[in-house]
């Protein structure tokens, strides 16, 4: 399974709602990295998970908090966000074999969050 | 961050006509990769490059490095409509568990 999915497709939340977003993959990687990308811009990174650890938080606001429960999961937890968030949210997974390996990763769909 | 920057910002070629694009960076490297992505979803990893390789093939293909220069170049040869996304290169200045630095995209129309 070389797949990496995420749920929900697309989101629609307001200023003061609580969400999750997930991603899950069963490729055995130990590096799960969550992406931002706004219309007609390339990726951003905001957080990269080694075995399970945040190992790298690009100055993220803390509106949004990751957690990851496992090696195959990966969370968003969302509040009180402002409508700039609005952007399609892209996880993906690596091998993550040490400072040797090489970083080839895999996207899952996105979800796309529209905040009112 | 190591922003890198791309051009041209957008091709149109012809369906079977090669397609190169461009992509600089600003500061040292572990590997360089491409990626393709249709119309706002997923990327696709195209192919890896390592800051000690100058060049690779794979399939259609064809990607450059030249780290004294702080570029790379894509070639996509025998254009397919089906090759119509954007294209991002993206840099990692280790390898491992680290995330990618994108470039601003090229987006690709094959016209048939």
């Amino acid at each position: 399974d070389t797949e990496v999915t995420q749920t929900p497709k697309h989101l629609v939340m307001g200023m003061t709602n609580k969400k999750s977003l997930k991603c899950e993959q069963h490729m055995g990687h130990r590096a799960m990295y969550w992406y931002k990308q706004k219309a007609k811009k390339p990726p951003e990174l905001m957080f990269v998970y080694s075995y399970e650890k945040l190992s790298i938080n690009e100055s993220v606001p803390s509106r949004f908090s990751p957690e990851c429960p496992n090696s195959s999961l990966l969370n968003l937890h969302l509040h009180a966000l402002q409508p700039e968030d609005s952007a399609l949210y892209l996880c993906a997974s690596s091998h993550g074999g040490g400072a040797g390996g090489y970083n080839e990763q895999f996207f899952g769909p996105g979800t796309r969050l529209t905040v009112l | 961050s190591q922003q890198g920057e791309e051009d041209p910002q957008a091709l149109s070629i012809q369906e079977g006509e090669n397609a190169t694009m461009n992509c600089s960076y600003k500061t040292s490297i572990n590997n360089l990769q491409w990626y393709r992505q249709n119309s706002g979803r997923g990327l696709v990893h195209l192919i890896l490059i390592r800051s000690n390789e100058r060049e690779k093939h794979s399939g259609r293909l064809r990607v450059t490095l030249d780290t004294s220069k702080k570029s790379s170049s894509l070639l996509i040869t025998a254009s397919r409509a089906a090759d119509t996304a954007s294209y991002f290169c993206a840099t990692s200045g280790g390898g491992g568990a680290d995330g990618l630095t994108f470039g601003k995209g090229t987006h690709l129309i094959i016209q048939p």
